[in-house]
């Protein structure tokens, strides 16, 4: 089945205490990306990467950081972690397709992130 | 600073009537915009418009854009409780280097009621 996955899906954890939120996908989609999802501000993009090795701020990178070292995977990792941190946090892939940018995007089921 | 901003915020209306959102952006570099619906889970894909003027169906929902006045607007004939969730509207932005960079709006949040 195609999927993106996350794991965990629920974490509660304590500040400055390094984490590594995990995402795969099965699709062989170039783009990935993350985002987070917090009430009245919407989605905002965190980092997101065309492919393996190419990685672009979003727009709320601070605090976080990115690999791709693997087409399928994508983890985020939180060096220090602080409870503004605490958010509902959404991977997601999509096919590059040439010439119009990404196309449909598929999410994962997303991880519930809490800092004390 | 790019902005994709959505009307209205929320809204609630009876089964059976037609309701039409709006996505309305200013950012440099437009390459295309997105369609999705919320509900108590990750986004689910409605629509992706590149083109000014052609409409995208899909049973009840479609979808236009317009680049010159710069927005989007979704309809939903004959809404169903079904219908029931968060709108949102995105942009994807060509950056240099080949990079695509989204930016979303806050959401519609649709209530049909029975």
């Amino acid at each position: 089945e195609a999927q993106v996955t996350q794991n965990p899906r629920y974490l509660i954890t304590v500040t400055g205490k390094k984490l590594t939120v995990t995402c795969s996908q099965n699709m062989n989609h170039e783009y990935m990306s993350w985002y987070r999802q917090d009430p009245g501000l919407g989605l905002r993009q965190i980092y997101y990467s065309m492919n393996v090795e190419v990685t672009d701020k979003g727009d709320v990178p601070e605090g976080y950081k990115v690999s791709r070292k693997e087409k399928r995977n994508f983890p985020l990792i939180l060096e220090s972690p602080s409870p503004n941190q605490t958010s509902l946090y959404f991977c997601a892939s999509s096919f590059r397709g040439a010439g119009v940018g990404y196309n449909e995007q598929f999410f994962g089921p997303g991880t519930r992130l809490t800092v004390l | 600073e790019d902005k994709v901003v959505q009307s209205p915020l929320s809204l609630v209306v009876h089964e059976g009537d037609t309701v039409t959102l709006n996505c309305s952006y200013e950012v440099t570099n437009f390459r295309s915009l997105l369609w999705y619906k919320q509900e108590k889970k990750a986004p689910t894909f409605l629509f992706m418009l590149t083109s000014s003027g052609i409409e995208k169906k899909s049973g009840r929902l479609s979808s236009i854009l317009d680049k010159k006045e710069l927005f989007s607007i979704l309809n939903i004939t004959a809404t169903q409780t079904g219908d029931s969730a968060v709108y949102l509207c995105a942009v994807v932005l060509h950056s240099g280097g080949g990079a695509d960079g989204l930016t979303f709006g806050k959401g519609t949040h649709l209530i049909i009621q029975p």
